[in-house]
């Protein structure tokens, strides 16, 4: 597509719930990247991948955290048995060529609020 | 791992005034890139400015990777341009980590 697309745009869950956030990179654009940003501070990194290959999942928290991107296009990030201190905006990004310098482009987020 | 700091972490301007934000960093990076993410949340890629000097209409960024530091001149400043303003520095040779700075948060009133 024309820009990095997100969803859902705004998450809202009950403690303890599972849920799936969506990103769809730029076409073309092989690395794609998760990142966590908390009110008032700037994106955290969370994991990134080369196509479907998983290069680096050092940011992620704990192992309630997952992410895949099985065709090397789309991917998904999961949070299981949510918690109220995962609320935050998730972004993706996504950049090309695979592996080398490049340049960052963000989406618009996905806000996830835990209850 | 590397640290960046970014100065100052708030700017109040009058709408026309001139600024210069500053980033420095701990280490010798590959990769910068400047970022406004402005009122509804939106990050906007600024420049892609690894070293040297690049322009863009008001905005301009300069990059001196030996002295480990990056500036954004930001001129004639309207309103538009309120938001919280990110360093973002990767030192990978392969693959990419950005680490964000802290951000500067500008205000340019009327």
């Amino acid at each position: 597509g024309a820009g990095v697309s997100q969803s859902p745009r705004y998450k809202v869950t009950k403690r303890g719930q599972d849920v799936a956030l969506r990103c769809d990179p730029i076409s073309g654009h092989v690395s794609l990247y998760w990142y966590r940003q908390a009110l008032g501070q700037g994106p955290e990194f969370l994991t990134y991948f080369n196509y479907e290959a998983q290069q680096d999942k050092s940011g992620l928290p704990n192992d309630r955290f997952s992410a895949e991107r099985p065709e090397g296009s789309i991917s998904t990030l999961t949070i299981q048995r949510t918690e109220q201190r995962d609320s935050a905006m998730y972004r993706c990004a996504s950049s090309f060529p695979s592996g080398l310098t490049g340049e960052l482009f963000f989406g618009e987020g996905s806000r996830l609020t835990v209850l | 791992g590397i640290q960046v700091e970014q100065s100052p972490p708030d700017l109040i301007l009058q709408e026309g005034a001139n600024s210069t934000l500053r980033c420095n960093f701990s280490d010798s990076v590959n990769n910068l890139q400047w970022f406004h993410q402005n009122p509804w949340g939106q990050l906007i890629n600024l420049f892609y400015i690894p070293s040297g000097t690049k322009q863009n209409g008001r905005l301009s960024a300069t990059t001196v990777a030996t002295e480990r530091y990056s500036l954004l001149y930001i001129s004639s400043s309207q309103t538009t341009d309120s938001g919280v303003y990110f360093c973002a520095v990767d030192q990978r040779n392969y693959g990419q980590n950005f680490v964000f700075g802290p951000g500067t948060r500008l205000s340019v009133l009327p």
